[in-house]
This record gives C-alpha cells, structure tokens and sequence, in this order.
C-alpha cells in the first residue's frame, strides 16, 4: 500500500514555513524523504530510523512518529530553491532487507518571491 | 557522492518496437537496482528490483515479460520495453543503493522519457 502524503500543492512566499505529512496503514520500518525537480532525479534528504526520531537539514526538518506510522517534513524560511515536489519513500516492518522504497504520491510545494 | 547514469534520457519509438534502458553505477558496485514508473505528476511507482545474477522481482500487477530486467554485472542493469505500446509512454527512472539494506540512501539516475508512437 502506498503512503499518504498531504497536501497534495503548497504554494508559499519566500520565508514562510510549509509542513508535509506523511501516513502509512501498515506499520513501518522506516521513513525516506526525496526532493524532485522538474524533469530531474529524486534528491535524496534524510531518513528517519526509529519512532519519535527528528532530524535537520539545513532549514529542512522532519519527525517520525513510528507509533502513529506517519511522519512530517518541516520547512522553514522557504527558499525559492525548495519548490519542487517532495515524496516519502516507506520501508514497512516485515518487509525483505532490499532497502525497497514505496512512494507517496507527493507534494508539489511551489514558493515564490 | 554516488553517481547513477541512466540512458537515454529520452526515446522516440513506433508501436510495436522493443527499447532498452540502461542504469549504470559509476563509482560504487550496486547488487540491487530498483525500477520506477512515473506518470506526469505523479508519483514514482515501482515496478522491480533489479538483482544482479538472479532474476529479478516485479511488483504486483507489471508485466514480467513486457517489461525485461537483466542487471548482468554489478554496476549494470537494463530495462527492455517489449513490443511497446503508445501505453508504455512514461518516465522510467532507476535507483540504487551502495548497500542493498534498509537505512540506505538511494540515488536516482536522470529518467528516461519514453514515447511510443
């Protein structure tokens, strides 16, 4: 089953702050965020290992809530160099030790002057 | 950091022709490649780990035959799109890891837009 990400479009101006959510019915091992431009590869941001674990990158953000299987990337002061579309990519628990992904539908976040 | 190349970057066919799609590592040894369709705004849906020197293992509902993965070498896996249809049009896209393990990061090669007239 794919994971939920919500909203589905941002739109922000430049500074403001911007959250993206991410939930899985199942339960789950792990959470991967990406970020893609468009017409380019998915970009790699952070993983989140363990249950209540957050991690920053930059003004980038994100928490892992294991108990709840969701889990929130945090964007702050937004830049105009953080549009694009960001996807949550899940290892659930039982699954094989491939590091195989399955992706959320994304969030396009667009920000502007 | 790990680079994944990926060619071509796009492709133009007629009905009915086959493609093939390569994904190389180019500084690392990668065991396990994955294989992503992507609809315009959509998401990256998967359609098979690629493992090197075994079959590789599609998702539920793609095509085993229609869509042909051989990841021959280590740093080497290619997608074949058989007899392709105007259907088969999408972005196709490959990741690897340098590890084949959770926890590992994945690095993406630049896609490849197929057209099938």
């Amino acid at each position: 089953q794919q994971p939920v990400q919500s909203p589905q479009a941002v739109i922000l101006r430049e500074g403001e702050d911007a959250v993206i959510n991410c939930s899985s019915s199942k339960a789950l091992y792990s959470v991967h965020w990406y970020r893609q431009k468009h017409g380019e590869a998915p970009v790699f941001l952070m993983i989140l290992l363990k249950g209540g674990e957050q991690k920053g990158h930059d003004k980038i953000s994100a928490s892992f809530n294991e108990k709840k299987q969701q889990s929130s990337l945090y964007l702050t002061a937004s830049q105009l160099s953080y549009s694009g579309t960001y996807f949550c990519g899940t290892e659930y628990s039982g699954s094989s030790n491939t590091g195989k992904l399955i992706f959320g539908q994304g969030t396009t976040l667009q920000v502007k002057p | 950091g790990a680079v994944v190349s990926q060619h071509p970057s796009w492709v133009i066919c007629k009905s009915g022709t086959s493609v093939k799609i390569e994904c190389r590592s180019l500084d690392f040894q990668a065991t396990t490649m994955f294989w992503y369709r992507q609809f315009p705004k959509q998401s990256l849906m998967l359609m098979a780990t690629s493992n090197e020197g075994s079959k590789a293992t599609y998702e539920q509902g793609v095509e085993k035959d229609k869509f042909l993965i051989n990841h021959a070498s280590l740093t080497l896996s290619t997608l074949t799109v058989t007899s392709a249809h105007p259907e088969d049009s999408s972005f196709y896209i490959c990741s690897a890891a340098r590890v084949p393990a959770r926890y590992e990061k994945l690095f993406f090669g630049s896609g490849t837009q197929l057209s099938v007239l």
